[in-house]
């Protein structure tokens, strides 16, 4: 059974640093792995998707890296922004298709 | 740009109640999911829907539980008797294809069962 744990569960960074957030899965049969932004109360914002033949994906100030071999994958952030305050979630698509997600690493960047 | 849409926002409804949350996938997806959300937990896997049926469900999908793609736009989730701890943020889900591709959330229904 697939389960995703995010590590930290939480991080309180000054604005303007480089952050890294952790997803780790124990299947590493999967087909994608999508990051996701949720701030408090709301939806679900897609950030990155990586497909399980890549190894990176970027987009902006964020890069998305995917080592299936280990079950992990990485959100580097650049240059935090007050902004990017929410909560980073990733989930992973495998036999099944139905997305696992993790708990979450709740962000606060400080002006 | 595309995208899934889900009707209404919020809704409280009393225990025991019936409760039908809506959602509109993107046109040409064939692929249906629902998700929920309790309040400070992680968003679950309930069902996947295609070819008008049921593709998988979970565990928390029991019998309260039905799905319907009505009218061929519609994705529905109903729950018949709604408790306590059906209270959370539903999403809907679509994709065009299943392998590899992404599914695209919803803005979510909240629902409050008092």
């Amino acid at each position: 059974k697939q389960e995703v744990t995010q590590i930290p569960a939480a991080l309180s960074v000054p604005e303007g640093e480089n952050l890294v957030l952790n997803c780790s899965f124990t299947d590493s049969a999967i087909y994608n792995l999508q990051w996701f932004r949720q701030d408090p109360g709301k939806g679900l914002t897609s950030l990155l998707l990586i497909q399980s033949s890549q190894r990176e994906q970027t987009s902006g100030r964020l890069n998305a890296s995917l080592d299936k071999s280990s079950g992990r994958s990485t959100l580097y952030i650049a240059a935090s922004q007050p902004g990017d305050s929410a909560t980073y979630l990733c989930a992973v698509a495998g036999g099944t298709y139905k997305y696992i997600f993790g708990t979450g690493t709740r962000l606060k960047v400080l002006a | 740009e595309p995208e899934v849409t889900q009707t209404p926002s919020h809704q409280v409804t009393q225990m025991g109640q019936e409760v039908i949350l809506r959602c509109v996938p993107i046109s040409n997806h064939l692929y249906f999911y629902w998700y929920r959300q309790i309040l400070g937990q992680k968003v679950e896997f309930l069902v996947s829907f295609y070819n008008n049926e049921i593709s998988e469900k979970s565990e928390i999908f029991d019998d309260q539980f039905s799905v319907e793609r009505p009218d061929g736009s519609n994705f529905t989730l109903k729950i018949r008797s709604t408790k306590l701890e059906d209270s959370a943020m539903y999403f809907c889900a679509s994709s065009a294809v299943r392998s590899g591709e992404t599914q695209y959330f919803g803005p979510g229904t909240r629902l409050l069962v008092l």
